[in-house]
């Protein structure tokens, strides 16, 4: 039972680098989220989808872009990396709306 | 704005005691409540929920009752042990489309001591 995986697990990125923070789920899941957790802080969500080719933004958005190509799959992408970036990343999916959401392990992001 | 209130931790108790964690929510319209846990390392995952007022969601040994009146979901259990230490958060979803998401709290981290 994959659930929602996330790739990698733990990052580091000089200022101004860029990259792609991957995530898939094999649940049939329409709905998907990123979220950052920064301590003490909760969660702050980054965007969301709730289908294929169908992205909105959440509290947070900026120095973020995602795509969803296809049903699977909803990548996080980071095209100039700054410290205020420096965070935990999660990804997670829910089949519908007001139903339970499945999260993946987290991604580790430095800034430096 | 749409929002959740939880106590600030941490919290530090003993094994076998009492447990409640105090969650609030601001929103408009009829959202599910839910409470989901962080345990050291993982990702979230969903401990309860609650979907209409007066529901009582349990799991675990932990309760939560959904108040209309007061707009809170507080998190109880009788008893807690050691390997109840986590990070608990308390988060609501409100309509569905392109609306849906989950609002969550700040998080209150438990410590259970033996």
């Amino acid at each position: 039972n994959a659930g929602v995986t996330q790739t990698p697990k733990f990052r580091i990125l000089k200022i101004g680098q860029s990259m792609t923070l991957q995530c898939t789920q094999d649940m049939n899941h329409n709905y998907m989220y990123w979220y950052r957790q920064d301590p003490g802080m909760g969660l702050k969500l980054i965007y969301y989808s709730v289908g294929a080719g169908i992205t909105d933004k959440g509290e947070v958005p900026n120095g973020y872009n995602v795509s969803r190509s296809t049903t699977e799959d909803f990548p996080l992408r980071l095209e100039l990396a700054a410290p205020s970036q420096t965070s935990v990343y999660f990804c997670a999916s829910s089949y519908g709306a007001n139903t339970e959401a499945f999260f993946g392990q987290g991604t580790r992001l430095t800034v430096v | 704005g749409n929002s959740v209130t939880q106590m600030e931790g941490p919290v530090t108790l003993s094994e076998e005691a009492f447990l409640t964690i105090n969650c609030t929510y601001t929103a408009t319209g009829y959202p599910s409540l839910f409470w989901y846990v962080q345990y050291p390392g993982e990702g979230l995952q969903l401990l309860l929920k609650a979907t209409k007022a007066d529901d009582k969601g349990s799991n675990k040994g932990f309760e939560a009752t959904y108040r209309k009146e007061t707009t809170s979901f507080h998190l109880e259990k009788g008893s807690v042990q050691v390997s109840d230490s986590a990070v608990y958060f308390c988060a609501l979803s409100l309509g569905g489309g392109a609306t849906n998401k989950l609002i969550f709290g700040t998080g209150t981290l438990l410590a259970v001591q033996p």
